[in-house]
């Protein structure tokens, strides 16, 4: 595997589910991100992991949860979600935090909330 | 409030011709800018970027234009070939605190004609 893989690509829950993306990249990077993109929008930074660390959240309602447990994988943990949640949701990763170094995006997560 | 916008959701050019995607910005602070592709069930992939000190970056058929006063860039494909059709993200970065923070227009999809 090369590159940011996401998984799974496709998810259909219910508002009372509990479930989780997971992300992983194989690039040796240090940053990982979290993006949602709702139709029409323009994507939407949520979260930032340099090194482990969480370093943004961009004011994310407490229904999404990341986690990091290391350098190479990131997670996201939805419960009660809302059917406008509903959005295609990429992780990315980059050496650092830094505008200078290129994000390498993965495939995404399409999300449907019933 | 966006503060990157991409007014034209969607341009049509005829193969082997000139495409000109837009971008503007309201924020001066600004001082880093991107242009990343994406394919359908892809992610968004890198394709060039600009820093304020330059007015222009070229790489290969894909120019970059920056116009600082005007808070306008654009992206020029010459000549338009049938797989550059995608939708194109413009984003922004800067201030003071350096980091890889980018916020994205909401995208123009390029359909080229063979």
């Amino acid at each position: 595997e090369t590159g940011v893989t996401q998984t799974p690509r496709h998810l259909v829950m219910g508002m009372t589910n509990k479930k989780s993306l997971k992300c992983e990249q194989h690039l040796g990077h240090n940053a990982m991100y979290w993006y949602k993109q709702s139709a029409k929008k323009p994507l939407e930074l949520m979260f930032v992991y340099n090194f482990k660390e969480q370093t943004e959240n961009n004011s994310v309602p407490s229904r999404f949860s990341p986690e990091c447990p290391n350098s190479s994988h990131l997670f996201l943990h939805l419960h009660t979600l809302q059917p406008e949640d509903s959005a295609l949701y990429l992780c990315a990763s980059s050496q650092e935090y830094t505008v200078e170094e290129t994000q390498y995006f993965g495939p995404g997560t399409r999300l449907l909330v019933l | 409030d966006q503060q990157v916008k991409q007014n034209s959701p969607s341009l049509s050019v005829q193969e082997g011709r000139i495409s000109i995607l837009n971008c503007d910005y309201t924020n001066s602070m600004f001082d880093y800018f991107l242009w990343y592709k994406k394919y359908p069930a892809e992610g968004p992939t890198f394709l060039i970027s600009i820093s304020s000190i330059k007015d222009k970056n070229e790489d290969g058929r894909f120019t970059v234009f920056l116009n600082k006063s005007a808070k306008h860039l654009s992206l020029h494909i010459v000549p338009s070939q049938p797989g550059d059709s995608a939708v194109y993200f413009c984003a922004a970065s800067g201030g003071s605190s350096n980091t890889g923070k980018l916020i994205f227009g909401q995208g123009t999809t390029l359909q080229v004609k063979p």
